[in-house]
């Protein structure tokens, strides 16, 4: 069936240095979405990319959506504590006829001070 | 804050007991969703609701997990004979579902955290 997957599942990084997801669906996507899980806290939307080819900027975070409209990527440049916490992406899949959002497993992000 | 609400936040219970959760959804949204997470792992779905239409349940859902949204409006998720292995946090997500294509964006709640003793 459709999936919507996610690496690497764990990166750690040093204060300061970049980071990036890589999210990748079987079928084109029509829009993609991201979520931040702050360590114990609950997914909290962070963005929606819609256009094939889309490159999204949220300060340090920047978002793309691939051409085909089948792969996403979060980077991180120049990271910080504040930015620990587990991302996802999300989005439609069909499934038995109807349609919803399916998340991938998600990249925990650690950072050293 | 979100908007969504869940009831009780937290939950200790012995196995073999019936446990419900609650959860309120944006008061305009349409579509109520329950997922179970585990500690390090990603939200995993269980059941949604478009209005009060229960759409999919998951294959990994055993008989002893039910969900209602009567109304269309708040949901509960029971869980009867509860064993260790259901000790989780229980997520409920709201959405507004548009149309095939739309942009659905879901809201999620703060959880309920289960402990099966």
């Amino acid at each position: 069936g459709q999936q919507v997957m996610q690496i690497p599942q764990y990166q750690h990084v040093q204060e300061g240095e970049d980071f990036t997801t890589y999210c990748n669906s079987s079928t084109t996507l029509s829009n993609i979405q991201w979520y931040k899980q702050r360590p114990g806290g609950h997914p909290v939307f962070l963005i929606q990319l819609v256009k094939s080819g889309e490159v999204k900027k949220q300060k340090r975070l920047t978002f793309q959506f691939g051409e085909a409209k089948k792969n996403s990527s979060l980077h991180i440049t120049a990271t910080q504590t504040t930015d620990v916490g587990t991302y996802f992406c999300a989005g439609p899949v069909t499934q038995g006829g109807s349609e919803k959002l399916v998340f991938g497993k998600g990249t925990k992000l650690t950072v050293n001070p | 804050d979100t908007g969504v609400s869940q009831d009780p936040r937290h939950k200790i219970t012995k196995r073999g007991q019936n446990v419900t959760f609650r959860c309120d959804p944006i008061s305009e949204h349409n579509r109520l969703y329950w997922y179970r997470q585990t500690l390090g792992q990603g939200p995993e779905f269980l059941t949604y609701f478009q209005n009060e239409a229960q759409l999919e349940k998951s294959r990994l859902l055993s008989d002893r997990f039910s969900a209602e949204r009567p109304k269309g409006s708040f949901s509960t998720l029971e869980i009867q004979r509860t064993e260790q292995g259901d000790s989780a946090m229980y997520l409920c997500a709201s959405s507004l579902w548009v149309g095939w294509g739309g942009q659905e964006t879901q809201y999620f709640g703060p959880g309920t955290r289960l402990l099966v003793l």
